[in-house]
């Protein structure tokens, strides 16, 4: 099946330093990938849309010079989390659409990044 | 209102007993619906989708219901594989980003 990977899967950062997260679909090509934000005991936040070859678009209150978003190829999806603080660290998730297999159905999760800024 | 609520558990049932939970949500014009599980520390896997029509996938049913605006999932002859986090997700403006209820923690004891 589709597969949808993460690099790192887990992250210790200085406060104040860049940490990027790469999102990659495998085995099929996503134009739309999505990434989330799940905080302990809460549910998943979309943070943004990555559309391949033009500008992320960010939902409310998410700051789009504080998580840069690249989607530079139809496989490749990357989160920059900018000037990190402690109160990013989270789990941060990222999703790709299968095209081919249309609808929500085809949208598969990365394992998940874990972003702990000391 | 959250645009996706459901009741957090936790559900502790003993193997081979049925567990069923609910989910609402805020637009009635969403189309589409789906159980995710989600175990500790990892990523949202689907579970199965929900069609309006209900629909079984082995033990687990799912149930729509557009009037009262809300999904249900039923687990029978549970295992002790199935406790995890159980999410409900609605495709809330039809534009294929996923609103993600808190979840509904399930824990099957032997």
């Amino acid at each position: 099946g589709a597969v949808v990977s993460q690099h790192p899967s887990r992250v210790i950062c200085k406060s104040g330093t860049s940490v990027k997260i790469e999102c990659r679909s495998l085995d099929f090509q996503a134009t739309t990938m999505f990434w989330y934000r799940q905080f302990p005991k809460q549910s998943l936040m979309l943070m943004a849309t990555s559309n391949e070859g033009s500008k992320a678009t960010y939902e409310q209150g998410v700051e789009k010079d504080k998580f840069l978003i690249n989607h530079a190829s139809l496989t490749l999806s990357t989160l920059t989390v900018t000037s990190a603080h402690p109160e990013d660290s989270s789990f941060y998730i990222c999703s790709a659409r299968d095209l081919e297999r249309g609808g929500n159905s085809g949208q598969y999760f990365g394992p998940g990044t874990r972003l702990t800024v000391t | 209102r959250k645009e996706v609520e459901q009741d957090p558990g936790p559900f502790n049932v003993p193997e081979g007993a049925t567990v069923a939970f609910n989910c609402t949500y805020s637009n009635s014009a969403s189309q589409s619906f789906f159980w995710y599980r989600q175990d500790c520390r990892k990523e949202p896997k689907l579970l199965m989708s929900v069609y309006s029509s209900g629909n079984e996938d082995g033990r687990f049913t799912a149930q729509l219901n557009r009037a009262s605006q809300y999904i249900s999932l039923l687990i029978r002859d549970s295992k002790l594989s199935d406790s995890a986090t159980y999410l409900c997700v609605v495709n809330i403006r039809n534009d294929y980003k996923l609103s993600f209820g808190a979840g509904t923690t399930v824990t099957v004891r032997a």
